[in-house]
Order: structure tokens, then C-alpha cells, then sequence
């Protein structure tokens, strides 16, 4: 397909396993962000790729969390030891990152997390 | 302490009027801002944005104001349609580390719109 794509769509895991989540970007952006979205709550910003490196992860809560871009395009998050808190919608964004101005990220679908 | 705030959860407008949504921000390092709408399990789609130096932005039906000084953007939707019910989030971004154009949002207002 055309846009971002989040695999899985759900994931129900238990208090203290380790989580994978995955995001395939848009073909030809470069840029790439994590974003977390509590219930009633806007996304909140965790981490963004510029290529293969993390260039900011400053939005990234604590240790637990981790994320990977290898080949500058698929990129996966990592959570270990998960907790209740953790509990959240997911969401990966993609953009060109031209260099002029700035570019409109487009999101995926999102994967819903719940921590039993 | 949030930087972009959407005070109306909600609102409601019958088909066919202007739905008109606000947004306010507090840092002045902002440059760009854009609107996102939301449809219940899946991702925000991208809707129209503004960037610092313009005081509108008009594609189709919908309408984007930026007030600086005011620290204050709308989104005006024009007329309204019952497909346009969903929640519209306000985001806005500053250049910051590493060339990061990272999003920060609004909490979100749910628009529904009645035939």
C-alpha cells in the first residue's frame, strides 16, 4: 500500500513481558516518528529517525522503551518489561523531510497496546 | 503543562453551517501548525496547515486562521457535512534537535455534525 502500515493492529501482553511493534513507512521518507496516544489525550511525541540513526529521542519515557531503524525504512519499537502504564495507542508517522520548511508526517493506522 | 490546548471537547452543528474549531498555544518557537482529523481506530489524517508566516490557509471547504499575536488558530469549516464527524486535533512544531519536526498536539475536539 500507499501509506504507513503498523503491525499488529492490537496487542494484549501481561506486566512485565517485552513488546515488538513495527512500523513500514511511506516509500522514500526519511523521516520517521513514534508518537503515543493515552485515551482522552492528543499524541504525545517519542521518538524520531532521520534515516537510520535517532536523531531525538527525547519524548521517550524511561529506559524500558527502545527503538530501531536498521536500513533507514522499517523501524520497530521495543518495550520491555511492560507495564499497566504502558497502555496506549501507538502511532508511527512518516515524512520527506525535504529541507524546505517543514513536511507533513503522515500517520498509520496505530497499534493498540493493552498491558493486563 | 501543555503548550497547545483545545478547551472545547466537543461540538455539534447541524449539515450544511460552519463548524468552527480553536486552538491556543503557548510557545512562541512554533512555526508550523496543522490540523489532523481522527476516525475511531485509525490514525490521524493529515487536514490542512499553516506555517507561521501566513495568516490563512483555504483548501476546499476548509479554512485555517493563525492569529500570532493572539497565539491562537481556527479551523473553519465551510458548510459542514455529516462525513465530517470525527475528533480534530490541533498540532503544532518547532524546528528542534537534530532536525526533529516533532508534533505536539491538542487534546482534541470531538466535532459531530447532524444531518
Amino acid at each position: 500500500g500507499a501509506g504507513v502500515s503498523q503491525t499488529p493492529s492490537n496487542k494484549v501482553t501481561e506486566k512485565g513481558k517485552y513488546v515488538e511493534l513495527r512500523c513500514d513507512p511511506i516509500s522514500g521518507h526519511t523521516a520517521l516518528y513514534w508518537y503515543r496516544q493515552s485515551l482522552g489525550q492528543g499524541p504525545e511525541f517519542l521518538i524520531y529517525f532521520q534515516g537510520t540513526g535517532a536523531a531525538d529521542d527525547s519524548g521517550l519515557p524511561n529506559d524500558r522503551f527502545f527503538a530501531v531503524r536498521p536500513e533507514g525504512s522499517v523501524s520497530t519499537l521495543k518495550i520491555q518489561r511492560t507495564e499497566r502504564g504502558d497502555s496506549a495507542v501507538y502511532l508511527c508517522a512518516s515524512s520527506k523531510q525535504t529541507g524546505w520548511g517543514t513536511d507533513t508526517q503522515y500517520f498509520g493506522p496505530g497499534t493498540r497496546l493493552t498491558v493486563l | 503543562d501543555q503548550q497547545v490546548k483545545q478547551n472545547s471537547p466537543s461540538l455539534s452543528v447541524q449539515e450544511g453551517r460552519i463548524s468552527i474549531l480553536n486552538c491556543d498555544y503557548t510557545n512562541s518557537m512554533f512555526d508550523y501548525f496543522l490540523w489532523y482529523k481522527k476516525y475511531p481506530a485509525e490514525g490521524p489524517t493529515f487536514l490542512i496547515s499553516i506555517s507561521s508566516i501566513k495568516d490563512k490557509n483555504e483548501d476546499g471547504r476548509f479554512t485555517v486562521f493563525l492569529n500570532k499575536s493572539a497565539k491562537h488558530l481556527s479551523l473553519h469549516i465551510v458548510p459542514s457535512q455529516p462525513g465530517d464527524s470525527a475528533v480534530y486535533f490541533c498540532a503544532a512544531s518547532a524546528y528542534s534537535q537534530g532536525g526533529s519536526e516533532k508534533l505536539v498536539f491538542g487534546k482534541g475536539t470531538k466535532l459531530t455534525v447532524n444531518p
